[in-house]
């Protein structure tokens, strides 16, 4: 089973709501990703967890907050979100990260976020 | 610096037409170079992953090939279900973060 979930599937905020994304795999992986994707462009990673501690932040606002409580589980919590970040947010697990790899990453179907 | 270029951009192919997609690289050492599909709307879907030069993989219609510099995606015969966006990622030999370089993608497009 290669299987990543996320809900919600569809999520509409205004620019002062809060809000958390989850994502939830059961493949025993020890890396997860979060990515943002507009349309027409590729995934843009944004943070990388390894072992339930952040490992990368690739310089994303603090509008935007990760948060892994176990090691099957991925929030992204948001707040104060501008319009230009909607958009279709991924994530994904590998089995983990480090120099023996490379290991393929599985993504979730993803969340597609409306900011009015 | 790491940088991943596929080509075409788009491709239009008649059913049962095959053709390949490009999808070349420079990075500073590979450790693994990954084909993914990605339907409108949703998540990118898992395909091959290559790690040395010469090797090759298959699954159904798709064959992934892999030399120094590039990487190609053979349809053979194509569906109009292998209508989707083909994206190719790399993963540095330095790199110990897990982080991807992806490529802009092809759109491909099956007319029956």
């Amino acid at each position: 089973d290669t299987e990543v979930t996320q809900t919600p599937k569809h999520l509409v905020m205004g620019m002062t709501n809060k809000k958390s994304l989850k994502c939830e795999q059961h493949m025993g992986h020890r890396a997860m990703y979060w990515y943002k994707q507009k349309a027409k462009k590729p995934p843009e990673l944004m943070f990388v967890y390894s072992y339930e501690k952040l490992s990368i932040n690739e310089s994303v606002p603090s509008r935007f907050s990760p948060e892994c409580p176990n090691s099957s589980l991925l929030n992204l919590h948001l707040h104060a979100l501008q319009p230009e970040d909607s958009a279709l947010y991924l994530c994904a697990s590998s089995q983990k990260i480090g120099l023996a790899g490379p290991y393929e990453q599985y993504f979730g179907p993803g969340t597609r976020l409306t900011v009015t | 610096e790491d940088q991943v270029t596929q080509s075409p951009e788009a491709l239009r192919l008649q059913e049962g037409e095959s053709s390949s997609l490009n999808c070349s690289y420079t990075v500073s050492g590979l450790r693994g170079l990954f084909w993914y599909r990605q339907d409108p709307g949703k998540g990118p879907e898992f395909l091959f992953t290559l790690y040395s030069a010469g090797e090759e993989k298959e699954k159904e219609r798709l064959k992934a090939t892999l030399t120094k510099k590039e990487s190609f995606l053979h349809i053979t015969a194509p569906k109009p279900e292998d209508s989707a966006t083909y994206l190719c990622a790399v993963q540095s030999g330095s790199s110990n973060t897990g982080k991807l370089i992806f490529g802009q993608g092809t759109t491909l497009q099956v007319k029956p």
